[in-house]
């Protein structure tokens, strides 16, 4: 129950394109949801973050959907650049400390 | 400044030494935090100071030793470590524990490699 199920687990696309990483989690007390974006060598940086109370929150070129009825949230990029090519973590909490974090998207944009 | 800074960036060590992660932030965040990761693996969480006191140990074995000396800095002590220690250390900061101000910002990193 405390899992976060994260897909997929690389992504190539190309630039311009759309790249769509999805998360799904089980535990319904869950009530924070953010993406984190990794470069090789360096620390997870907060891209974007979402409470269950919106379906949909925008930051840029990055966009959260959130389903709460199918427990499920994605990322979309738009505009996608080779500076996007990361590893994407999504995670849940419950409004504390302790993330549960997904597996990790390492997502490549092809120029 | 919005930053968590950490030094040193690469740090090699025999398993006999006695080294020190720093971290240090200027957000006047009274949680932080330690992590480590392994490639291809998310961040795990090892400790957690909250207004410097030592809120969580997760299980972590005695050759590490986290200290805050205050709320900016935290520190990662090392003794006696093995090879599959090493890895990425992160350390991260959140304005308090929880709550709605728990977003956490991570540091670069230490890279740790243990010979």
């Amino acid at each position: 129950q405390q899992q976060v199920k994260q897909s997929p687990q690389s992504l190539i696309v190309q630039k311009g394109g759309i790249p769509i990483i999805n998360c799904a989690y089980e535990n319904t007390a869950f009530d924070y949801f953010p993406w984190y974006q990794q470069f090789p060598g360096k620390g997870p940086a907060l891209l974007i973050a979402i409470r269950p109370d919106v379906s949909e929150k925008k930051e840029g070129r990055f966009t959260i959907s959130f389903n709460k009825s199918a427990k499920q949230f994605s990322l979309h990029i738009m505009d996608s650049q080779p500076g996007d090519s990361a590893t994407y973590f999504c995670a849940a909490s419950k409004d504390n400390y302790q993330l549960i974090w997904g597996a990790g998207t390492k997502l490549i944009i092809k120029p | 400044d919005t930053e968590v800074t950490q030094t040193p960036k690469h740090l090699v060590m025999g398993m006999t030494n006695k080294k020190s992660l720093k971290c240090e932030q200027h957000m006047g965040h009274r949680a932080m935090y330690w992590y480590k990761q392994k490639a291809k693996k998310p961040p795990e969480l090892m400790f957690v100071y909250s207004y410097e006191k030592l809120s969580i140990n997760e299980s972590v074995p005695s050759r590490f030793s986290p200290e805050c000396p205050n709320s900016s800095l935290l520190n990662l002590h090392l003794h006696a470590l093995q090879p599959e220690d090493s890895a990425l250390y992160l350390c991260a900061s959140s304005q308090v524990l929880s709550g709605i101000s728990n977003e956490q910002f991570f540091g670069p990193g230490t890279r740790l490699t243990v010979l």
